[in-house]
């Protein structure tokens, strides 16, 4: 049973333009969710981040949205820059457990 | 550098063999935790350790265990492998049992079993 669901497995986009990428999860539970994005040959590195308790986190280029009701959260990424190419994972959290992970969605920003 | 160490980033074996994985926390951080990931799939949980103690278990198979040493290194052993086994292995680390200052990961282990 996947909690955490990440229905694009891939994305494109136009450099300079915005890059959307969607999560949705079915766990009520969780309380934190977060961002993580990924490297060829390397490990996650944390993104950002939202509590429950919000609906909306930004940091820079980087923007969460968290709809409790819908049990959805996206990542907004503006302007995009080819940099930002990498595969992006969706991590929720319950108090006292793992995090659990999406699917993952690769991005790719075209020059 | 993330401060997570994995140890080694390739290996490459036979099926039915045993394999280990290692990897050093980065410094002060109490909890390890090892995911698996295979072909265009997610993270999945396997294991994790606090402070040397067993604190949560995921989809981990039976010919799968792992243990934190006193120093607080971590190994992630693989017995009896199958082809299936075949994926990239990540070991995490963070301060506490929760979440107050998040993961960080190594780069992993890339596992090919043939």
């Amino acid at each position: 049973d996947q909690q955490v669901k990440q229905n694009s497995p891939s994305l494109s986009v136009q450099e300079g333009r915005i890059s959307i990428l969607n999560c949705d999860y079915t766990n009520s539970m969780f309380d934190y969710f977060l961002w993580y994005k990924k490297y060829p040959a390397e490990g996650p590195t944390f993104l950002i981040s939202i509590s429950s308790i919000k609906d909306k986190n930004e940091d820079g280029r980087f923007t969460v949205f968290l709809n409790k009701s819908a049990k959805h959260l996206s990542l907004h990424i503006v302007p995009s820059q080819p940099g930002d190419s990498a595969v992006y994972f969706c991590a929720a959290w319950v108090p006292g457990n793992m995090l659990t992970f999406g699917g993952g969605t690769r991005l790719m920003v075209k020059p | 550098d993330s401060g997570v160490t994995q140890t080694p980033k390739h290996l490459i074996t036979a099926t039915g063999q045993r394999v280990t994985l290692r990897c050093s926390p980065r410094s002060g951080d109490l909890s390890v935790y090892w995911y698996q990931q295979s072909l265009d799939q997610g993270l999945q949980f396997l294991i994790q350790y606090y402070n040397g103690e067993e604190r949560a278990k995921g989809n981990i198979l039976e010919r799968f265990s792992a243990q934190q040493f006193p120093d607080l290194h971590s190994e992630l052993n693989l017995s009896s492998l199958e082809l299936g086994d075949s994926a990239l292995y990540f070991c995490a680390s963070s301060v506490d049992r929760g979440l107050n200052y998040g993961y960080t990961f190594g780069s992993g282990t890339r596992l090919t079993v043939v």
